[in-house]
């Protein structure tokens, strides 16, 4: 399933699918990404990062791709299981200084068995 | 042991009344943070305090004071409480220079959630 996260839409996919969740930032300056899970009561955790000089980055079950000249960023998120269910985020900062995250609107994940 | 600690995960109180929201963190961070998360879950920073001293400012309205006794605290005062100002507002700190995302980078408490009433 994707996803275009701009007014905190929902995607829903079944347990062991891969979600794509999107992301459009807002500076062109940024230099800097990471991805956030917030699970129902808690704050942000970190997922993943890329860095402005990279288009690519994988994890665990995670990856990152990055396009500068659209200002996009896409979360991929492999064999999606009931515990990734929670609201994802993109936040963009410039590397330089004081970390002012800028968070985007987030996308909602429900993940069914 | 929680990395950075808010108090109280609760609030209720009545339009026009003051209250206080609380942080602190063990991460040997210098730099703390406020940010609100609105009822569409948009999150947006307030504030910003590195070794106490005020760096980032989001054109807050000035009931909202925040106070750093230390590097390891940043507490948020709100005068005059409005409707307007329920939300969840989250502390996080950070390392100046250390990437936000390197373990520990950047860490986000797990929320107030103040009720205007």
């Amino acid at each position: 399933g994707e996803s275009v996260g701009l007014h905190l839409p929902t995607l829903s996919v079944q347990e062991g699918d891969n979600s794509i969740i999107n992301c459009a930032y807002s500076n062109s300056a940024s230099d800097y990404f990471i991805w956030y899970k917030q699970e129902s009561g808690k704050g942000p955790q970190f997922i993943i990062d890329i860095r402005s000089n990279m288009d690519k980055r994988q994890g665990q079950r995670v990856t990152v791709l990055l396009n500068k000249t659209v200002k996009h960023l896409s979360l991929q998120i492999a064999a999606t299981q009931p515990g990734d269910s929670a609201v994802y985020f993109c936040a963009e900062t410039l590397n330089t200084g004081f970390q002012k995250l800028v968070f985007g609107t987030g996308t909602r994940l429900l993940v069914s068995p | 042991d929680t990395a950075v600690s808010q108090t109280p995960k609760y609030l209720v109180t009545q339009m026009g009344n003051d209250k206080s929201i609380k942080c602190e963190q063990n991460l040997g961070h210098d730099t703390m943070y406020w940010y609100k998360q609105d009822s569409k879950k948009f999150l947006k920073i307030m504030f910003s305090y590195n070794n106490k001293e005020l760096i980032i400012n989001e054109t807050v309205p000035n009931r909202f004071s925040p106070k750093s006794p230390d590097k390891a605290h940043l507490n948020l005062h709100i005068n005059s409480l409005e409707l307007g100002d329920s939300a969840v507002y989250f502390c996080a700190s950070s390392q100046e220079g250390q990437l936000a995302g390197s373990n520990y980078g950047y860490t986000f408490g797990s929320g107030t959630r103040l009720t205007v009433v």
